[in-house]
């Protein structure tokens, strides 16, 4: 049923790269979701998007930045990656219709590894 | 914004139904319950939602307390693939940024 793709789903690097996870949705939604997510801890909301050119910052605040020039791409990038960087990033996006049946599709997340 | 409470953990045996008890004392009457699950090295994936009434869909049936104060999701029978992190969240139609909050949720395990 979901029709939203991360990639790449694992990634390993040494720190000080600059890395960019990618995330494209099929569903033509307005809303999208960056959540970090640490192994078996709370996914907390780092960026989100209201649709084109529209960017906000989540509860968790985030090295990270995100762009939204697309409707179905919403990418996530680090300058500078950081061993503390190190978790699981999961995207997400949504179909607002006056919140009654609002649904979040997730993608299956980048585990991403910083050395 | 109103928070949910859930046990960490809890166990079923497969075939067996399964009740995941959800407290939200300070919900507001605008609060919709939202559960969502988490299985292993996958995203999240909706549940169920409800505000007020029992709800049933074909992947289990939400019961809302009368006050509102406490919910329970029902799988009627327990999987292996049941197996996950259920979180019990609320959604808030006064908050503009209308965003889920996850917390810890319900891991369960189901036995064969």
């Amino acid at each position: 049923e979901a029709d939203i793709y991360q990639t790449p789903r694992y990634l390993v690097i040494g720190t000080g790269k600059k890395i960019t996870l990618e995330c494209s949705q099929t569903m033509g939604h307005d809303k999208m979701y960056w959540y970090q997510q640490d192994p078996g801890m709370e996914l907390h909301l780092i960026h989100y998007s209201y649709g084109v050119n529209s960017t906000e910052k989540g509860d968790l605040s985030s090295e990270s930045t995100v762009s939204r020039i697309r409707t179905e791409h919403f990418p996530l990038t680090l300058e500078s990656a950081r061993p503390s960087h190190t978790s699981q990033y999961l995207c997400a996006s949504s179909e607002f219709r006056g919140g009654f049946n609002e649904k979040l599709f997730f993608g299956s997340g980048t585990q991403l590894s910083v050395l | 914004d109103a928070k949910t409470t859930q046990p960490n953990s809890m166990e079923s045996n497969e075939e067996e139904p399964v009740h995941l008890p959800c407290n939200h004392s300070t919900i507001s009457g605008t609060d919709y319950i939202h559960w969502y699950r988490q299985l292993p090295s996958q995203g999240p994936e909706y549940v169920i939602h409800g505000l007020t009434s029992n709800v049933n869909n074909r992947m289990a049936s939400l019961a809302i307390a009368e006050d509102r104060k406490s919910s329970t999701l029902i799988l009627h029978r327990a999987t292996l693939r049941d197996a996950a992190v259920y979180y019990c969240i609320l959604r808030d139609l006064n908050n503009a940024g209308n965003m889920l909050t996850f917390g810890g949720g319900t891991r369960l395990m189901v036995k064969p």
